[in-house]
């Protein structure tokens, strides 16, 4: 499957724990996006990569939230003290640099938090 | 800030033709998406419109935009119960590289 990959594709955790997303992008992509999607919204933007520099990150993105592309390859979400309010799917998606870079989604890792 | 607005739900009968209709603020788009989301998977690219286009064809999908009235839709011909799916608009501002999606229009097609 030459697709975009997320693990895992479920979390359940109890709040106050930290989680750990990963992202797998399409091999020759040197863009890597993260979006935050809950019931009944669309994606919303948390923050983007072109190769390992982490170029653009939205308000929504808070201090607990941080991403990683150490070597311009996949990416990791780590959430620390998970707050129910962090239930959401997280989606990763990935394109290449120029022109219209369509921006292709993996399935998405859906997190709980109790 | 960006807003794209979109219409919750449409119900079409199967071989009838659905349209899908978004608006967006943002008048500096540069490229509008319309993505497909089935239950418990990720968003699929449609297709897409460049901002100095006014309407796209591809197979059962033309998009057309009214780009004075900030206006996007997405006629689906001869909808099929496989086409039941959530259906997000999606803009991009010239200036960044990230997309701006709306709530999403639940279509159900029925037999």
């Amino acid at each position: 499957d030459t697709g975009v990959s997320q693990d895992p594709r479920h979390k359940i955790t109890k709040r106050g724990q930290n989680v750990t997303f990963r992202c797998d992008p399409i091999s020759e992509h040197n863009r890597l996006y993260w979006y935050r999607q809950t019931l009944g919204q669309g994606p919303e933007f948390l923050t983007y990569f072109q190769n390992e520099a982490q170029l653009e990150k939205s308000r929504l993105l808070s201090d607990r939230f941080s991403a990683e592309r150490p070597k311009g390859s996949f990416s990791t979400l780590e959430i620390q003290r998970t707050e129910q309010g962090d239930s959401a799917m997280y989606l990763c998606a990935s394109s290449v640099l120029a022109g219209v870079s369509e921006q292709f989604f993996g399935p998405g890792t859906r997190l709980t938090v109790l | 800030g960006e807003d794209v607005e979109q219409s919750l739900f449409l119900s079409v009968r199967e071989g009838d033709s659905s349209v899908i209709n978004c608006t967006y603020t943002d008048s500096s788009s540069t490229y509008l998406y319309w993505y497909k989301q089935e239950p418990g998977a990720g968003l699929q690219l449609l297709t897409y419109i460049f901002s100095n286009m006014d309407m796209k064809q591809d197979q059962r999908l033309t998009v057309l935009l009214n780009k004075k009235d900030k206006h996007l839709s997405l006629r689906i011909a001869d909808t099929q119960t496989g086409d039941s799916a959530i259906y997000f608009c999606a803009e991009k501002d010239s200036g960044y590289s990230t997309l701006t999606f709306g709530k999403g229009t639940m279509l159900l097609v029925s037999p």
